[in-house]
């Protein structure tokens, strides 16, 4: 079964600066990676998704997360935060085989300061 | 746009009565899932259903059932409610295929209280 690690909790970044949050998944083929954003009081909206192809892969709203297999990781990047960046963010990795629904991670909440 | 919509936003229920929280999706979704979202916890899997009158349970259906008589509907129950039940539920649907492989759309969430 595969699994998720946000490492991150909780991760404070001043508005304009740059912006990494981790994901590290296990799963043991190549799976498919998702990055899902919550604004406080709603639901899960999708910001990009890795099925294949392309390591570095483009979503809404200027985010981007590139897929390197050989750490496990997808981590989202964005170059330059904007406050009404505030949500939390939730990796998640489905199963190449099988029909076994996406696994989430526990998520980051991201603060922006002015 | 795919349009998922969960009936009650904010509930409050006593301990012990069955509690029902519907989710209606608009798109011919075959695959609906139903997520409990837990501060520190992340959302943890209660049931989904591939297909009309079809349900599996997900990592933690104790306490809880499902129903699906139509595609675009999916209820979660609440048999009799208990305080840890206290927690934000969320519906989501996904294209059919792969489970794995499914962009799931969410609802806006149903906050739901057990006093």
């Amino acid at each position: 079964a595969q699994s998720v690690t946000q490492p991150d909790i909780h991760i404070t970044v001043s508005e304009g600066a740059s912006l990494e949050l981790r994901c590290n998944y296990s799963y043991g083929a190549t799976p498919y990676l998702f990055w899902y954003v919550q604004s406080p009081g709603q639901g899960l909206q999708l910001l990009l998704k890795y099925f294949s192809g392309d390591t570095l892969v483009q979503g809404i709203k200027g985010f981007e997360a590139e897929f390197k297999r050989s750490q496990s990781s997808f981590n989202l990047r964005k170059p330059s935060v904007h406050w009404s960046d505030a949500a939390e963010y939730f990796c998640a990795v489905g199963a190449y085989s099988g029909n076994t629904p996406l696994v989430f991670g526990k998520g980051t909440r991201l603060s922006v300061i002015a | 746009d795919v349009k998922v919509t969960q009936s009650s936003r904010y509930l409050v229920k006593r301990t012990g009565e069955k509690v029902f929280l519907e989710c209606v999706q608009d798109m011919d979704h075959e695959n609906m899932f139903w997520y409990r979202q837990d501060p520190g916890l992340g959302l943890r899997l209660i049931y989904f259903s591939y297909d009309v009158k079809m349900k599996e349970k997900g990592d933690i259906p104790e306490g809880y059932s499902v129903s699906r008589e139509k595609k675009e509907r999916f209820s979660l129950i609440l048999e009799s409610a208990s305080t840890n039940q206290t927690s934000m539920y969320l519906c989501a649907s996904g294209t059919s295929g792969r489970a794995g492989a499914n962009v799931l759309t969410f609802g806006a969430g149903s906050r739901l209280t057990v006093l």
